[in-house]
């Protein structure tokens, strides 16, 4: 069974531009979870969607967002790119119903804001 | 507010040595655990999980945890090292009601040959 498959895996972009990650969860799995990781903050919550609909959301600024498509595949955008916005962007998979399960990561997306 | 600590942010063991990582959590309800390994520049890895049941659980790379709810805490053990463990190792607590996870800052493991 396929992993979670995160593209691309590294991007350099210039502040004020932005910048569009994708996320393909494991099949059957419908939630999908975005998390920034930085040696500053360590792994922080993004947000989380689920059939399409956003259920749940971090605290980040509202240039920070994302969307679901109907086969789950998910991607998040960052618009007007700041230096401090280089991290680790890792996309979690999840069934998504019933209690919380474990989630499997992608690789991540290596973003660095120059 | 929900937390998860872990109190060592540098690890050094010698190969086949034990290793003991720890990890303790702020949390209102029975809490959802977990431990992740990430290796550099990769992904997070599940190692092991706790829901419910029997307090001590057995993970993948032969790596155990023992929740310890008095204590608040779910420390992560190996009785045997090796040189591939070497990597950083993250505790998270799963919020109850939705998927999202709080981690802990990380422990990172250096294993002397």
């Amino acid at each position: 069974k396929a992993g979670v498959t995160q593209t691309p895996r590294y991007l350099i972009k210039t502040r004020g531009q932005q910048v569009t990650l994708s996320c393909s969860p494991i099949s059957g799995h419908r939630s999908v979870s975005w998390y920034q990781q930085t040696p500053g903050q360590g792994l922080q919550f993004l947000f989380e969607y689920f059939s399409e609909t956003q259920r749940n959301k971090g605290n980040f600024p509202g240039r920070f967002s994302g969307r679901q498509f109907s086969n789950s595949r998910s991607e998040m955008n960052v618009s007007t790119l700041e230096l401090g916005d280089s991290a680790l962007y890792l996309c979690a998979s999840q069934l998504g119903t019933g209690e919380n399960t474990e989630a499997f990561f992608g690789q991540g997306t290596r973003l660095t804001v120059v | 507010a929900q937390s998860v600590t872990q109190p060592d942010i540098h690890i050094t063991v010698s190969e086949g040595a034990s290793l003991e990582l720890r990890c303790n959590y702020s949390y209102g309800a029975t809490p959802y655990l977990f431990w992740y390994v990430q290796s550099p520049g990769q992904g997070l890895q599940l190692l092991l999980k706790y829901f419910s049941g029997d307090t001590l659980v057995q993970g993948i790379k032969g790596f155990e945890a023992e929740f310890k709810r008095s204590q608040s805490s779910f420390n992560l053990r190996k009785p045997s090292v090796h040189w591939s463990d070497a990597a950083e190792y993250f505790c998270a607590v799963g919020v109850s009601g939705t998927y999202k996870y709080i981690f802990g800052t990380g422990t990172r493991l250096k294993v002397l040959a």
